[in-house]
């Protein structure tokens, strides 16, 4: 099956600094990928949409200079928190789809921020 | 635009005794169902998905789970479960067909917890 992967799984970092996220589609090019939030005992937010080559869409809310996301090659996603703080310790999952008309996606198994 | 509401945040149940999970989704245009498991400590998991035909459908672990357009529900049943089923079930929804805008909307999620 499709695989997806996230590094890294776990991340402290210090209030004001800048941590990056890698998702990795490992089997399949992934035209499209999606970050989503989870906060504890919650359910997954979709905080944006890439598409390989293109800026990514934000959902209404989602700081857009603040969640940097770079969508560079059809196996790898990249989500920047930049100038983190406390409030943006969560659960960042990503999930890839495929080839055009497919309409299923794939989940990383997550990465979970904590700032300090 | 969809959205999914599960109404029990937890179910409680011994083993071997049947459970259903609700699900009752809104949208103005046709959609995919689906249902996600997250095991304790583990990412996201598609456990079934109802796309077009036969409105009731399975997973290899014995879940089904009925797709009822009059009701605008999908949920999920279990006719016995096991103590490996404990894990948090989220019911999802997305606009039927592919456009490279299509996205994935997610119920708040409903904690399973199987008793001995």
């Amino acid at each position: 099956g499709a695989v997806v992967s996230q590094h890294p799984s776990w991340v402290i970092c210090k209030s004001g600094t800048s941590v990056k996220i890698e998702c990795r589609s490992l089997d399949f090019q992934a035209t499209t990928m999606f970050w989503y939030r989870q906060f504890p005992k919650q359910s997954l937010m979709l905080m944006a949409t890439s598409n390989e080559g293109s800026k990514a869409t934000y959902e209404q809310g989602v700081e857009k200079d603040k969640f940097l996301i770079n969508h560079a090659s059809l196996t790898l996603s990249t989500l920047t928190v930049t100038s983190a703080h406390p409030e943006d310790s969560s659960f960042y999952i990503c999930s890839a789809r495929g080839d055009q008309g497919s309409y299923e996606q794939y989940f990383g198994p997550g990465t979970r921020l904590t700032v300090t | 635009a969809q959205s999914v509401t599960q109404l029990d945040s937890q179910v409680p149940v011994f083993e071997e005794a049947p459970v259903e999970l609700r699900c009752n989704y809104s949208s103005s245009v046709s959609v995919y169902l689906f249902w996600y498991v997250q095991y304790p400590n583990q990412g996201l998991q598609l456990l079934l998905k109802y796309l077009s035909g036969s409105t009731l459908v399975e997973s290899i672990n014995g879940f089904e789970a009925e797709f009822n357009k009059s009701q605008t529900s999908f949920h999920l049943r279990k006719p016995s479960v096991h103590i490996s089923d404990t894990a948090e079930y989220f019911c999802a929804v997305s606009e039927a067909g592919y456009s490279s805008a299509s996205k994935i909307i997610f119920g708040s999620g409903t904690r399973l917890s199987i008793r001995p």
